[in-house]
């Protein structure tokens, strides 16, 4: 079954300075992946996601962006973090199959100050 | 267009109660239907879909849920609750994949579900 990774878990930055979040996938080979943010522990709002190697949707217009270097990374970049980018980030893979349900990291908790 | 509610904030139960945790939802054509558990400051668990067949979907932990599409719903239920229940739970859908974009699941905002003892 699929294991996902992802690091840092906590990290706190300044308003201004870059982001990278990084996501390994193993136990499943060509996945969807995703990355959402969690606000204020609740609803989840889809972010990015990519379907294969260096192919990347964005679904709302913002100050992050994301990459897919190799089939099992995928990393979640700024150049110059907002006090809004607080929150939870997840990023979350398909598994073997097509009925679609996802597996999730255990999270990157961000807060910028 | 496709969504997904989930009516109660928070869903309140005493231990070895029965629970409830309400879904309904609106999608075009046949749904895939998911519920999550989310622990505090973890990731989301997958707990059991609905794809087709048997109304009635059993999961982990002892939870099930029903589908219902006359009332397009998929409850969460679990016979008798335990303070170790108490999380975030999500419910989602994604349309039929033969039905065209597939590569997204519609999320409820999620239930707070406290079992006290």
């Amino acid at each position: 079954s699929q294991t996902i990774h992802q690091w840092p878990a906590t990290l706190v930055q300044p308003v201004g300075s870059p982001l990278s979040l990084e996501c390994t996938v193993e136990g499943t080979s060509n996945p969807n992946l995703y990355w959402y943010r969690q606000a204020a522990g609740r609803g989840l709002q889809l972010l990015f996601y990519s379907v294969g190697i260096g192919q990347i949707s964005s679904e709302v217009p913002q100050n992050l962006s994301a990459s897919r270097p190799q089939d099992r990374q995928f990393i979640l970049s700024s150049k110059k973090l907002l006090l809004s980018d607080s929150g939870f980030y997840l990023c979350a893979c398909t598994g073997q199959g097509n009925t679609g349900e996802l597996f999730f990291g255990e999270g990157s908790r961000l807060t910028v100050l | 267009a496709q969504s997904v509610a989930q009516p109660e904030d928070q869903v309140n139960v005493a231990e070895g109660n029965p629970l409830t945790v309400k879904c309904t939802y609106s999608v075009s054509g046949n749904p895939y239907l998911f519920w999550y558990v989310q622990y505090p400051n973890r990731g989301l668990q997958f707990l059991l879909k609905y794809i087709t067949g048997d109304n009635l979907v059993k999961g982990s932990y002892g939870f099930e849920a029903e589908f219902n599409k006359s009332q397009t719903s998929f409850h969460l239920k679990k016979p008798s609750a335990l303070v170790s229940d108490s999380a975030l739970y999500f419910c989602a859908v994604r349309e039929n994949p033969n039905a065209g974009n597939n590569r997204k699941l519609i999320w409820g905002l999620g239930t707070s579900l406290a079992v006290n003892p």
